[in-house]
């Protein structure tokens, strides 16, 4: 049973340019939530979506981020207009459902950085 | 605003003996906590949880205790061992309802090293 999946594992970007995060869920999971760990800094939650609807986007700066879950397909994070801050290691987690005791089982991570 | 705080930003241990993390959090709405591990370059991995009314849960090597009242948790390593050198993160959640979506709240980690 393949774990969550992401890519590109790492990603450059010129100042400017969009950057597209994927993230595959683990099979049966329908709950997607996004994380950015900035440097020397703890995960910070960014967007939960299930299938075709975002639930939860109180961490996703107002400007130039977005993200979906389509109903076939992985979810994308999708970084617009990327600034040399936005450079970090953004982590996508699946759950089977979004109940409190439910584990959130994290991909590898797509790191990024922007020059 | 840290709801959730990890005041030691690295442990330093010999094999064969005890690990403590401890991690403290502000939110009395959390319900349930959990600890990840990480290694470099790789997503976190799920270690052990604990709700709220439990004040402690225990998987093999790895035991996590919650005091409400003081609003802390540590987890504990017994033996430990080099393989356990990594970085520890506390994460915290509210119960999921109509206000809460669930989403964690991180601490910003410990690195512990366990010394052969």
């Amino acid at each position: 049973n393949a774990g969550v999946m992401q890519n590109p594992r790492h990603l450059v970007r010129r100042r400017g340019q969009e950057a597209r995060l994927r993230c595959s869920p683990m099979k049966g999971h329908s709950h997607v939530y996004w994380y950015r760990q900035l440097p020397e800094e703890g995960l910070k939650f960014m967007v939960y979506l299930q299938k075709e609807n975002i639930i939860d986007e109180s961490g996703m700066p107002k400007e130039r981020f977005s993200a979906e879950f389509p109903k076939e397909g992985p979810s994308i994070l999708r970084i617009q207009q990327v600034v040399r801050g936005d450079s970090a290691a953004y982590f996508c987690a699946s759950s089977l459902s979004g109940l409190s005791t439910d584990t959130q089982y994290f991909g590898p991570g797509t790191r990024l950085t922007v020059l | 605003d840290q709801q959730v705080k990890q005041n030691s930003p690295s442990l330093s241990v010999q094999e064969g003996r005890i690990s403590i993390l401890n991690c403290d959090y502000t939110n009395s709405m959390f319900d349930y906590f959990l600890w990840y591990k990480k290694y470099p370059a790789e997503g976190p991995t799920f270690l052990i949880s604990i709700s709220s009314i439990k004040d402690k849960n225990e998987d093999g090597r790895f035991t996590v205790f919650l005091n409400k009242s003081a609003k802390h948790l540590s987890l504990h390593i017994v033996p430990s061992q080099p393989g356990d050198s990594a970085v520890y993160f506390c994460a915290a959640r509210k119960r999921v309802g109509s206000s809460n979506t669930g989403k964690l709240i991180f601490g910003q980690g410990t690195t512990l090293q366990v010394k052969p």
